[in-house]
């Protein structure tokens, strides 16, 4: 277990729709990255939050979004959904800004039907 | 960007046998990992080794940054070591990662 918590396990939705996943970063833990792991094309990061402000996007589509809260749990919005966005969604913590190891979490499995 | 090489692509072992996989990067890191991400889909964390050599039980691991590669030893492995390894480096970014399996 890495202390990084996401829910939900699984969601099913349909195209069109927006769903929200949550993390919540291991205890200590100031940074949280999101990335998608797809069938074509890999593990990609999105977005990295430090103590609440961005600090890098990736490969992250203008109908995604995210935050962290004051707390420092993180949530992904993702909206008008299409079928090539189901994947898996990881969230990932680490202590630091930059130069230290991630910590990920179990992962939301998202299909879009 | 970085570009992050894994080979082999695939791999099958034979129970007890030793392999090693191989990382290359196109460019200089400050965060190298190695992860295995197992046949449940759960990433675990192997090695946090952006510079030498780490060993945990059976698994070690030797990064030469200045050459921008880094190596991933399993020694007698096993039927639970079966999966995807990855390597990544800085933000992350993922190498398309060797499919490990190991048979009885």
């Amino acid at each position: 277990d890495s202390g990084v918590t996401q829910t939900p396990k699984h969601l099913i939705t349909a195209t069109g729709q927006r769903v929200t996943l949550r993390c919540s970063p291991r205890s200590g833990d100031l940074s949280v990255y999101w990335y998608q792991q797809s069938l074509d094309q890999g593990l990609q990061f999105l977005i990295h939050y430090y103590n609440g402000e961005e600090r890098a996007k990736g490969n992250i589509l203008e109908r995604f979004s995210a935050q962290q809260f004051p707390d420092l749990h993180s949530e992904l919005n993702l909206s008008s959904l299409e079928l090539g966005d189901s994947a898996l969604y990881f969230c990932a913590s680490s202590v630091g800004r930059e130069r230290y190891e991630q910590y990920f979490g179990p992962g939301t499995r998202l299909t879009v039907t | 960007g970085i570009q992050v090489e894994q080979s082999p692509p695939d791999l099958i072992l034979q129970e007890g046998a030793n392999s090693t996989l191989r990382c290359n990067f196109s460019d200089s890191v400050n965060n190298l990992q190695w992860f295995h991400q197992n046949p449940w889909g759960q990433l675990i964390n192997l090695f946090y080794i952006p510079s030498g050599t780490k060993q945990n039980g059976r698994l070690s691991a030797t990064t030469v940054a200045t050459e921008r590669y880094s190596l991933l030893y399993i020694s007698s492995s096993q039927t639970t070591d079966s999966g995807v390894y990855f390597c990544a480096v800085n933000k992350l970014t993922f190498g398309t990662g060797t499919q490990l399996k190991v048979e009885l």
